[in-house]
């Protein structure tokens, strides 16, 4: 069985700081691997995603992560964070076999708040 | 292009009222998923299809009923609504194969308050 942990309930940080979220799995396989962000009021969306290749992948504002099997992490960084990106990340992994169905398990959320 | 849309945005039910929160994508995908959202506690998966003419249970799924209409429609009943039902429901579709494979496109929620 997979899983998903995600220590920090709520990270605070300075405007134009950098931040870093962290996400911990676990799982018996090889995973696929998604960040996804919720803006108040709204639903989830697409950050990023790991499948496989290149461990470092980037996404859209800015936003980037970093596949590290061996600890079996995949944290999320910005260098420089902007009030437009408080919002909750979503950690989240899937099993990768090949055709049909395969559930995704998110962890519980990181509350990013960015203070002026 | 729509995306996954849901119906109602808010509602407010009495304990013991029924009532049907309606989800439709418009993705062409095989998988649809229904999850609540409480404080504190991320995303819980209530019921998925993972293609048409299948339902199965997930992890909170007391409660609730699901209805697999069409591909592209996804339906979750609360017979008979209880306080702790009280919550954000989101739906969500995925794909089984290609760049896309495994990603979920959400809805934007229905807020839901059972008194």
């Amino acid at each position: 069985a997979q899983s998903v942990t995600q220590l920090d309930s709520q990270v605070p940080v300075f405007e134009e700081a950098p931040v870093e979220l962290r996400c911990n799995y676990s799982s018996s396989v090889s995973v696929y691997l998604f960040w996804y962000v919720q803006y108040p009021n709204q639903g989830l969306q697409l950050l990023l995603k790991y499948l496989s290749g290149s461990t470092l992948v980037k996404g859209i504002n800015g936003f980037e992560a970093e596949f590290n099997k061996s600890q079996t992490s995949f944290h999320l960084r910005k260098p420089s964070v902007h009030i437009s990106d408080t919002a909750e990340y979503f950690c989240a992994v899937s099993d990768p076999s090949p055709g049909g169905y395969q559930k995704v398990t998110f962890g519980t959320g990181t509350k990013l708040q960015v203070i002026p | 292009n729509a995306g996954v849309t849901q119906t109602p945005k808010f509602q407010v039910l009495k304990t013991g009222q029924s009532m049907t929160l309606q989800c439709a994508q418009d993705m062409n995908h095989n998988s649809m998923y229904w999850y609540r959202q409480d404080p504190g506690m991320g995303l819980r998966l209530i019921y998925y299809s993972a293609s048409e003419g299948t339902t199965d249970k997930g992890e909170v799924p007391n409660g609730y009923n699901v209805s697999r209409l069409n591909k592209r429609e996804f339906s979750l009943r609360l017979e008979s609504a209880a306080p702790s039902q009280t919550s954000v429901y989101f739906c969500a579709s995925s794909e089984w194969f290609g760049d896309s494979k495994n990603i979920q496109y959400f809805g934007a929620g229905t807020r839901l308050s059972v008194l």
